[in-house]
């Protein structure tokens, strides 16, 4: 059963602060992606990486970063959290030549 | 820029009747298209896809319907049941690692 683990369902983080936000596939998936859903726009994309420390800029890359160490785990990191920030984030992954994405099942992020 | 786009934010639909979610792209160079549902508090799942060289792929009550001229494709459910109501996401694929999704239609199917 394929799987896309997002390491925090739901997570309040101050102003300021540095963020991790973690996601794990178990299907040896080359692409991986970081979305954030927000009402009325859907999902946005932020960055993707088809390999190991690949990354390619999305729609909205400004404020966040990402790694990609090793093929099975993707970060996002919001290098300092701002109330802008607060949204639903979801992970995906897809094979190379494959374009069905599986999704984890989102961390909701909230910045006080 | 948005490239997808899904210009309708909900649909109601009385049980039993035809639902249609439209969507529109931008960019001709996409070469794959999805449709994806979304339930609250869950990630969104795999529903139908097609690919840029057909115009129409059927699966049970699904079927997808793309018009490359009109940069146009449209998800047809039938008969529409209730559980069909989500959140329905267009999205489009360019070369296999790239994939933009639209704004997302919230359908309400009334018993």
């Amino acid at each position: 059963d394929v799987k896309v683990t997002q390491s925090s369902r739901y997570l309040v983080k101050r102003t300021g602060e540095k963020v991790f936000l973690e996601c794990v596939q178990d299907m040896d998936h080359e692409n991986m992606f970081w979305y954030r859903q927000d009402p009325g726009l859907g999902l946005r994309l932020i960055y993707f990486s088809y390999d190991v420390k690949m990354k390619e800029k999305g729609d909205i890359p400004e404020g966040y970063s990402v790694s990609r160490e090793k093929k099975e785990r993707f970060s996002l990191i919001l290098e300092s959290a701002s109330t802008n920030q607060t949204s639903m984030y979801l992970c995906a992954s897809t094979p190379r030549g494959g374009t069905e994405a599986f999704f984890g099942q989102g961390t909701r992020l909230t910045v006080v | 820029d948005q490239q997808v786009k899904q210009n309708s934010p909900s649909l109601s639909v009385q049980e039993g009747r035809i639902s249609i979610l439209n969507c529109d792209y931008t960019n001709s160079m996409f070469d794959y298209f999805l449709w994806y549902k979304k339930y609250p508090a869950e990630g969104p799942t795999f529903l139908i896809s097609i690919s840029s060289i057909k115009d129409k792929n059927e699966d049970g009550r699904f079927t997808v319907f793309l018009n490359k001229s009109a940069k146009h494709l449209s998800l047809h459910i039938v008969p529409s049941q209730p559980g069909d109501s989500a959140v329905y996401f267009c999205a489009a694929s360019l070369l296999d690692n790239d994939m933009r999704f639209g704004a997302g239609t919230r359908l309400t199917v009334k018993p």
